[in-house]
């Protein structure tokens, strides 16, 4: 069985500064989909970037950024220029790939970010 | 474009009742997903569809939960016999089996409260 861990259940940053969310994950298949999803308070799930395993080259989406480190099996969140809109809680999902077509998310716990003015 | 949608937003109901929940996917969307998340917990997978299809379940649904997506559009979520360990957030998402990206898009999550 799969498995997420994040193991910062809160963290905070002064806005403009840079912050890294850390996940492990645990898993036997070769081919799978890594996200991170963020959920501001009462708001819903949105998708921050996603990372495909078979690929070396780490994802990047304008501010957001990972350091996908495969044979660790670490997946980590950058956030650059933090906003006040960045808080949020952010969670790490893993999706195995069975040649094409995905299955459900498995979710860590959550990192609770606070951007601070 | 309008987004998943989930009706209603808030439920409150007593021990023992049934509820009942909707969920409308991106109109193209032919994959559609249940999750439970709970107080200061990522969400957990339930029940997925591709088109009217179940395709699987979780062991965290119990018998009295039940879920349809009879015409491969909108899904429901039953739950009979409501215990307060069901009070939650149900969340839907939908994706389109098959795209470059595949990427689930989640809905605003019906809350439920079991006194």
């Amino acid at each position: 069985a799969q498995t997420v861990t994040q193991s910062q259940p809160e963290m905070s940053v002064q806005e403009a500064e840079t912050v890294t969310l850390s996940c492990t994950y645990d898993t036997s298949e070769s081919n799978y989909y890594l996200f991170w999803y963020k959920q501001p308070p009462s708001r819903q799930m949105i998708l921050v970037i996603r990372q495909e395993a078979y690929k070396q080259q780490n994802a990047t989406e304008n501010r957001f950024s990972v350091n996908f480190q495969k044979a660790a099996k670490s997946f980590s969140l950058k956030i650059s220029d933090s906003q006040l809109g960045d808080t949020a809680m952010y969670f790490c999902a893993f999706m195995k790939s069975y040649g094409g077509s995905q299955g459900n998310l498995i979710f860590g716990k959550g990192t609770k970010l606070s951007v601070k003015p | 474009d309008t987004g998943v949608s989930q009706d209603p937003r808030h439920k409150i109901t007593k021990r023992g009742q049934n509820v009942t929940f909707r969920c409308d996917p991106i109109s193209e969307h032919n994959r559609l997903y249940w999750y439970r998340q709970t107080l200061g917990q990522g969400p957990e997978f339930l029940t997925y569809f591709q088109n009217e299809a179940q395709l699987e379940k979780s062991r965290l649904l119990s018998d009295r939960f039940s879920a349809e997506r009879p015409k491969g559009s909108f899904s429901t979520l039953e739950i009979q016999r409501t215990e307060q360990g069901d009070s939650a957030m149900y969340l839907c998402a939908s994706s389109l089996a098959g795209s470059v990206t595949d990427t689930q898009y989640f809905g605003p999550g019906t809350r439920l409260t079991v006194l």
